[in-house]
């Protein structure tokens, strides 16, 4: 069985509508990651939590928002989607101590294909 | 200037060559650094990390010149299934915490 898994893994929805994509992990992992990847771009981070209690923005946290229901759960909701969300998402989970953070390793989910019409 | 930067290929080889990817960095600080394979529209998977001047795994060594801020990685004796984009990673600190800044990637096609 996968370590990170996504549902669903892949999507298509029209603008307006809400919508969520979730991420379990089974690695024991406190830290987990949303990124989404767009064609001629690098992955680029959307939200991130050390904890259960800890929800932090990344660099394009617009128009999407997070809940962190246990260690094993980290969903991403976008309220009212739009078509340039249209991407590859991606949940990631690593597991560093915090004074080690420079050589975190990062586990990635089969990532959710996503797209707004 | 893109924080990480690569050459987006493709690199078209043959099977057996040796082949070479850079991969340039603009924040002198940053202290790890990896290399990511990710296969057409599936999820990055690492290959390797490289925390000192380098790394090396079987056919794959991956080196850090921190001088002149970039990272190699080098595939010996290439087969057709090392055919992938391979993802540049720094991990650099962003307020207070460390963030993993990709860049695009380099698409690698080893041919018969």
């Amino acid at each position: 069985d996968a370590d990170v898994t996504q549902t669903p893994r892949n999507r298509i929805t029209k603008t307006g509508k809400r919508i969520m994509l979730e991420c379990s992990q089974t690695k024991g992992h406190d830290r987990m990651y949303w990124y989404r990847q767009d064609p001629g771009l690098g992955l680029r981070l959307i939200y991130y939590s050390f904890d259960v209690k800890d929800i932090n923005k990344g660099e394009i946290s617009d128009g999407y928002s997070v809940s962190r229901q246990a260690q094993a759960k980290f969903s991403l909701s976008l309220e009212s989607a739009i078509p340039n969300q249209t991407a590859l998402y991606f949940c990631a989970t690593s597991d560093t101590e915090r004074d080690r953070d420079w050589s975190d390793t990062q586990y990635f989910g089969p990532g959710t294909r996503l797209t707004v019409l | 200037r893109k924080e990480v930067e690569q050459d987006p290929g493709p690199f078209n080889v043959p099977e057996g060559a040796t082949v070479a990817f850079n991969c340039t960095y603009s924040n002198s600080a940053s202290q790890s650094f990896f290399w990511y394979r990710q296969d057409c529209r599936k999820e990055p998977k690492l290959l390797m990390s490289v925390y000192s001047s380098g790394n090396e795994d079987g056919r794959f060594t991956a080196q850090l010149n921190r001088a002149s801020q970039y990272i190699s990685l080098l595939i010996r004796d290439s087969k057709l299934s090392d055919s992938a984009t391979y993802l540049c990673v720094v991990n650099k600190m962003v307020q207070g915490t460390y963030k993993y800044i990709f860049g695009t990637g380099t698409r690698l096609k080893v041919l018969a």
